[in-house]
């Protein structure tokens, strides 16, 4: 079971463009998530969805836009990158936005020059 | 505002127990969860607290206090595998994890 895939693995970006960060699960999930990691910081919390269709904010919304068209696939949207958003971007599922355990995917490191 | 406090880094040795701890300050609290982040790769669930007490699964323990916002991982006999880092997340009133920035465990042989 391939459980989550992020694609791409790793990006350089200029600053400027726009770029969409891919993340598809395959274990029916209601709930997706995207989180970025930084130095020092916990894991963010970019946006959320509970369920294909429907999506919300998370603390760090700013910059990035996402949709979930269907129940597998998940993609973020970064339409005019700035430096300020180079990091760590992982992708994650859960049954239900509950307290169900989250699982990730394995991460895109983006570096915007 | 919400805050999530553990060491930045711990070093233990092989075969020992570790004790990580956690405080947390969150709007509204629906359990604490840990898990587990080895360099370059995602985290890993570990536990589930949300009732308090001490919750044991193999090497691996997780104590909650809900009333001291306190919660602790424990780690036993001790493997050089173990060397990783650790989150602490809470999950708050709105159903939104709230994580700490991790505790990076350094084990030595």
């Amino acid at each position: 079971t391939a459980g989550i895939t992020q694609a791409p693995t790793s990006q350089i970006l200029a600053a400027g463009r726009s770029m969409t960060l891919r993340c598809t699960q395959d274990m029916r999930h209601n709930a997706m998530y995207w989180y970025r990691q930084d130095l020092g910081l916990g894991l963010r919390l970019i946006h959320y969805s509970n369920t294909a269709g429907t999506t919300g904010k998370g603390e760090v919304p700013d910059g990035y836009s996402v949709s979930r068209a269907n129940t597998d696939d998940f993609p973020l949207t970064l339409a005019s990158a700035v430096p300020s958003q180079t990091s760590v971007y992982f992708c994650a599922s859960s049954d239900s936005r509950t307290a169900d355990e989250q699982f990730f995917g394995p991460g895109t490191r983006l570096t915007v020059l | 505002g919400q805050n999530i406090d553990q060491p930045t880094e711990m070093t233990a040795t092989e075969g020992a127990i570790v004790q990580i701890n956690c405080t947390y300050q969150t709007s509204g609290f629906n359990g604490l969860f840990w898990y587990q982040q080895h360099a370059g790769e995602a985290p890993t669930f570990l536990s589930y607290n949300v009732l308090d007490g001490l919750e044991e699964k193999g090497r691996f323990s997780s104590f909650l206090s809900r009333s001291k916002g306190y919660s602790y991982l424990l780690l036993k006999e001790l493997q050089m595998k173990d060397s990783a880092s650790y989150l602490c997340a809470v999950l708050d009133s709105n159903y939104q994890l709230i994580w700490g920035a991790g505790t990076k465990l350094i084990i030595k042989p």
